[in-house]
């Protein structure tokens, strides 16, 4: 069976600053899939980011970037120059397999934008 | 840009009833998911579709539940007798047009159903 786990189940930073989360994970599969998705309190989810295991170059998108590191099995979450809007439960979830598989969720890390 | 639509938004029944959600995918997609939320937990995986059938399900997708894709649009999950542990927000996600694109699910804003 395939985990996620997430250890910080809740941070608040300022505004602008810089703020990462942690999500570490255990799966056998050799190909494999990471995304972060966000959930603000409207509950949508929302896709942040992906990461293919197969690639070696961080995936970046905007203000958010991830540091992947395959042989740790760590995918942490880094959001620079963060904004009010960022304030949300972020989730980091695990694929692997073909393309019926579901998602592997973590429980979350509440993440507050103070002003 | 497409996205993926559920309906109604909120549903409130009694327990022992019957409910429907129902879901719209991104046309094109392939795969189509059902996942639940209980308040405060994190997201958990229901069941996956693909071509008319259902392709994997978790221990909680028992008897109680069924999907259904009626037509070429509208995917749906049943719940025949609801219980009040059915409470929860549920999502619907669908990914894949097929070759590397398969593996980005996309959630619809979920619905809120409330077991009294």
């Amino acid at each position: 069976a395939q985990t996620v786990t997430q250890s910080q189940p809740e941070m608040s930073v300022q505004e602008a600053e810089t703020v990462t989360l942690s999500c570490t994970y255990d799966t056998s599969e050799s190909n494999y899939y990471l995304f972060w998705y966000k959930q603000p309190p409207s509950r949508q989810m929302i896709l942040v980011i992906r990461q293919e295991a197969y690639k070696q170059q961080n995936a970046t998108e905007n203000r958010f970037s991830v540091n992947f590191q395959k042989a740790a099995k760590s995918f942490s979450l880094k959001i620079s120059d963060s904004q009010l809007g960022d304030t949300a439960m972020y989730f980091c979830a695990l694929f692997s397999g073909g393309g019926a598989d579901g998602l592997t969720f973590g429980k979350g890390t509440h993440l507050i934008i103070q002003p | 840009e497409p996205e993926v639509t559920q309906t109604p938004s909120h549903q409130v029944t009694q327990m022992g009833q019957e409910v429907i959600l129902r879901c719209v995918p991104i046309s094109n997609h392939l795969y189509f998911y059902w996942y639940r939320q209980i308040l405060g937990q994190k997201v958990e995986f229901l069941v996956s579709f693909y071509n008319n059938e259902i392709s994997e399900k978790s221990e909680i997708f028992d008897d109680q539940f069924s999907v259904e894709r009626p037509d070429g649009s509208n995917f749906t999950l049943k719940i025949r007798s609801t219980k009040l542990e059915d409470s929860a927000m549920y999502f619907c996600a669908s990914s894949g047009t097929g070759g590397f694109a398969i593996d980005t699910q996309y959630f619809g804003p979920g619905t809120r159903l409330t077991v009294l």
